[in-house]
């Protein structure tokens, strides 16, 4: 079974921040918390990873907790093609199985 | 981009007949993996492969999967008798190094009838 508890859905209006909560109060210390999202049934797609600290790249960012029990995915400037189902995957390793949620539907609204 | 690609995109296949699907990943990756999802449920695990040899497998890939590096490139996943609840898309996966990202392909839609 999936490590992390998300909201099924979510609505974000265009342009605003939207912000995706996961919970994985499970984590191991050599875990890495990664997100993928998946376009209507496309293959998934990589967005961030991170261990401890916060991460940052051109698509979003990625913020998590000191105790790391939670993190929080940031997309800045939320557009009509982020329209998507969002997973919050623990892992020690992308190459190692990972295992998925339900995710979040995160649409977004004009 | 390099990214990695699956043929063919959609595949209909009578039940009990054999389908190998395709895929080429990026070409200087060295991990491969499949995973299949079934239409409205998660992507699950099938099995990633490793220096030419299955390093993980789900309860899944039973003796019906089986996987296949046949030339260096492609990579391809054989379903020897296919079953009804076999449809699904089935997404190929590759990663170069430890703690990367995986790289997905679209997809291949299988539909047994």
């Amino acid at each position: 079974d999936a490590k992390t508890t998300q909201p099924p859905s979510m609505d974000c209006a265009e342009g605003r921040a939207a912000n995706l909560p996961c919970n994985h109060s499970t984590i191991s210390g050599n875990e890495y918390v990664y997100w993928y999202r998946q376009i209507h049934s496309q293959g998934p797609q990589y967005i961030i990873h991170g261990l401890k600290n916060n991460e940052t790249n051109e698509m979003a960012s990625l913020i998590i907790t000191e105790d790391r029990k939670s993190s929080t995915l940031i997309l800045p400037h939320a557009t009509l093609r982020d329209t998507a189902v969002y997973y919050c995957i623990v892992s020690m390793d992308s190459n190692y199985q990972l295992i998925w949620g339900a995710g979040t539907k995160l649409i977004i609204k004009p | 981009e390099p990214e990695v690609t699956q043929t063919p995109s959609h595949q209909v296949t009578q039940m009990g007949q054999e389908v190998i699907l395709r895929c080429v990943p990026i070409s200087n990756h060295l991990y491969f993996y499949w995973y299949r999802q079934i239409l409205g449920q998660k992507v699950e695990f099938l099995v990633s492969f490793y220096n030419n040899e299955i390093s993980e497998k789900s309860e899944i890939f039973d003796d019906q999967f089986s996987v296949e590096r046949p030339d260096g490139s492609n990579f391809t996943l054989k379903i020897r008798s296919t079953k009804l609840e076999d449809s699904a898309m089935y997404f190929c996966a590759s990663g170069d190094i430890m703690n990367t990202e995986a790289f997905f392909g679209q997809g291949t839609r299988l539909t047994v009838v």
